[in-house]
């Protein structure tokens, strides 16, 4: 079973940031927070990782709390391109550990 | 970043055939995984494919319905037996990505949509 919870849906206006929660609070401490992306009739996209520290790439910024209970995905201008499905996995990639899918956020960016 | 082809990218199947999926990936990889996806929903993890060995299953998932090989280490195969509607998905293709000795995540090959009639 996934070990994250998100909402179903959300919605955020082109040019705003779009910052997409994730609540994960029986994550170990070996377990890596991803995020991935699936656009429509795509194969998912890999978006971002952390373990601790926030962590940012030309994609996205990965806040995670502190208690590493949570963790918020922010895209900081959103684009009409950005509507998707967001996936908020945990996993320890470092054991080879199997990547489980929850049911994910749907995003509609609105122009 | 790895490159995945999936063949297959459609097919319409009549039920009671069998269809076989491959996955060609561009770099050498230990694990390869498959996915379905039904429509309107996320995806299941069917199995995960090592070189050399069988392929492990996931609750609910068997080898006579879905057998896989992974005869080297930038190929694979799934095979969906014995088609039904039920079967109707797209099944996705997965590999790991490592650097600097942890985990970078997992690849995806755009899918192989199946259609059971």
């Amino acid at each position: 079973d996934a070990k994250t919870t998100q909402p179903t849906s959300m919605d955020c206006a082109e040019g705003r940031a779009a910052n997409l929660p994730c609540n994960h609070s029986t994550i170990s401490g070996n377990e890596y927070v991803y995020w991935y992306r699936q656009i429509h009739s795509q194969g998912p996209q890999y978006i971002i990782h952390g373990l601790k520290n926030n962590e940012t790439n030309e994609m996205a910024s990965l806040i995670i709390t502190e208690d590493r209970k949570s963790s918020t995905l922010i895209l900081p201008h959103a684009t009409l391109r950005d509507t998707a499905v967001y996936y908020c996995i945990v996993s320890d990639m470092n054991r080879d550990d199997k990547i489980i899918f929850g049911k994910g956020t749907r995003l509609h960016i609105l122009p | 970043s790895a490159v995945i082809s999936q063949k297959p990218s459609r097919d319409i199947c009549q039920r009671g055939t069998s269809l076989t999926i491959q996955c060609q990936v561009d770099s050498q990889v230990t694990m390869m995984f498959w996915y379905r996806q039904q429509p309107g929903q996320s995806l299941t993890l069917i199995a995960t494919a090592n070189q050399g060995s069988e392929a492990t299953y996931e609750s609910g998932f068997v080898i006579d319905k879905f057998p896989i090989s992974r005869p080297n280490l930038t190929f694979s195969t799934l095979t969906v037996s014995n088609m039904s509607p039920e079967d109707s998905s797209i099944y996705l293709c997965s590999v790991e990505s490592r650097g600097r000795g942890r985990g970078l995540g997992a690849f995806f090959g755009q899918g192989t949509r199946l259609t059971v009639v």
